[in-house]
């Protein structure tokens, strides 16, 4: 089955502590990206990757890390976590050229609380 | 830069037509999409207008006018299952894309 799958889909974490949430796409996409969604805000890119080592800051990306090391995965790291980036956060990815360019494919989301 | 404008919320009953507007300003873009989403799900891809004109699919179909920097969606023959939010979006040619806040369509019996 074509997803995008992201973990974990839940964290309750502490201020300060590095973590990672990861993105896995199977569709073969070169374009992958991460997104924020705060209440009465949408969604706001943090970072967009456009193929393997290529990355580029999106709206938001203060706070945010992210890697592009192979195809399939896109993973997002918060080095030192602060409550405000508390939110919920989505990957999505989607196929090179076209109209196919726009049409992306989003992942189940993950639900970061930071104390 | 580009920033896109809809309406909070918009409120129909079955059966009816809505339209969700989206204004938006910006430098320079390749197409305007919309997505759905559901309380408590991802986003999910409806349309894409690429160039002026209606783009027409099932009962949604989506807008775009780049003379007058706007587009919309118009949800037809509405069902309780189209209560969601619906979002816009931009994509630059550098591959950088930004949302609008979404729209709220409350549909009621």
């Amino acid at each position: 089955e074509a997803q995008v799958t992201q973990n974990p889909r839940y964290l309750i974490t502490v201020t300060g502590k590095k973590l990672t949430v990861t993105c896995s796409q199977n569709m073969n996409h070169e374009y992958m990206s991460w997104y924020r969604q705060d209440p009465g805000l949408g969604l706001r890119q943090i970072y967009y990757s456009m193929n393997v080592e290529v990355t580029d800051k999106g709206d938001v990306p203060e706070g945010y890390k992210v890697s592009r090391k192979e195809k399939r995965n896109f993973p997002l790291i918060l080095e030192s976590p602060s409550p405000n980036q508390t939110s919920l956060y989505f990957c999505a990815s989607s196929p090179p050229g076209g109209q196919t360019y726009n049409e992306q494919f989003f992942g189940p989301g993950t639900r970061l609380t930071v104390l | 830069g580009q920033s896109l404008e809809q309406p909070s919320e918009v409120t129909a009953v079955e059966g009816a037509i809505v339209q969700i507007n989206c204004t938006y300003q910006t430098s320079g873009f390749y197409g305007l999409s919309w997505y759905q989403q559901h309380d408590g799900g991802a986003p999910t891809f409806l349309s894409y207008n690429a160039l002026d004109g209606l783009e027409e699919t099932g009962r949604f179909s989506s807008f775009l006018s780049r003379s007058d920097s706007y587009g919309y969606l118009l949800l037809q023959e509405l069902q309780m299952k189209d209560s969601a939010s619906y979002f816009c979006a931009l994509r630059d040619s550098w591959g950088k894309l930004q949302f609008g806040a979404g729209t709220q369509v409350v549909v009621t019996p």
